[in-house]
């Protein structure tokens, strides 16, 4: 039972280059979600999804696009790097929050340098 | 967009200390969760509280759901160098969707 598992783990882009942050997790969830952490700043979230086949725009969307096609797969992707997109992003997986136990799971993070 | 208040920033404290930190909101929570996170690493679950007034311990760690629902705080027991890491509040809210608000962190430096 890996939890949630993020690729990369580091990854340094140019300015305008494309990449696409790939996570998964193994518990069944419903919910996954993106989030972006800059110091400072706690956690942000980015997109979301709340089952396979939808997803939704979360506090800082812009920039980024994201595809849920499979139940445990959440893709999040940067069709143009920009510098302000370097961060640290870390992918967080939960139940429905109408069930019990909805806590959210964090995986380990990726680590974004856009130059 | 939402916020939520977490206090302290940063603190020292010597080994065997007892850590008090708290966050606030102006707005309603159903539920508040505390994470730790190290270096390096994603944020780990260290305790959820659903209901009110809900006082919950996890060995050393001690956490309450403020009777007002706009506030919680997370208790240390007798620190341990391993504790030094960032500490996160979390809420939820509801408004159409649930969605997890964060506070911006306390980081603790354990001093053996």
């Amino acid at each position: 039972n890996a939890g949630v598992t993020q690729t990369p783990k580091f990854r340094v882009l140019k300015t305008g280059q494309s990449m696409t942050l790939l996570c998964a997790q193994d518990m069944n969830h419903e919910y996954m979600y993106w989030y972006r952490q800059d110091p400072g700043m706690g956690l942000r979230l980015i997109h979301y999804s709340v089952g396979e086949g939808t997803t939704a725009k979360g506090e800082v969307p812009d920039g980024y696009n994201v595809s849920r096609l499979k139940k445990q797969n959440f893709l999040l992707g940067l069709e143009s790097a920009a510098p302000s997109q370097t961060s640290v992003y870390f992918c967080a997986s939960s139940y429905s929050p109408e069930t019990p136990n909805y806590e959210q799971y964090f995986g380990p993070g990726t680590r974004l340098t856009v130059t | 967009g939402q916020q939520l208040n977490q206090s302290p920033q940063s603190m020292f404290i010597q080994e065997g200390e007892d850590v008090s930190m708290n966050c606030t909101s102006s707005s309603i929570f159903n539920t508040w969760l505390w994470y730790k996170q190290d270096p390096g690493e994603g944020p780990v679950l260290l305790i959820a509280l659903y209901k009110a007034g809900e006082l919950t311990s996890n060995g050393r760690l001690t956490a309450q759901f403020g009777i007002t629902r706009k506030d919680s705080f997370l208790n240390i027991s007798a620190s341990i160098p391993s504790d030094v890491g960032i500490y996160f509040c979390a809420g939820q809210t509801y408004s159409g969707t649930y969605k997890y608000i964060f506070g911006t962190g306390t980081r603790l430096k354990v001093l053996a």
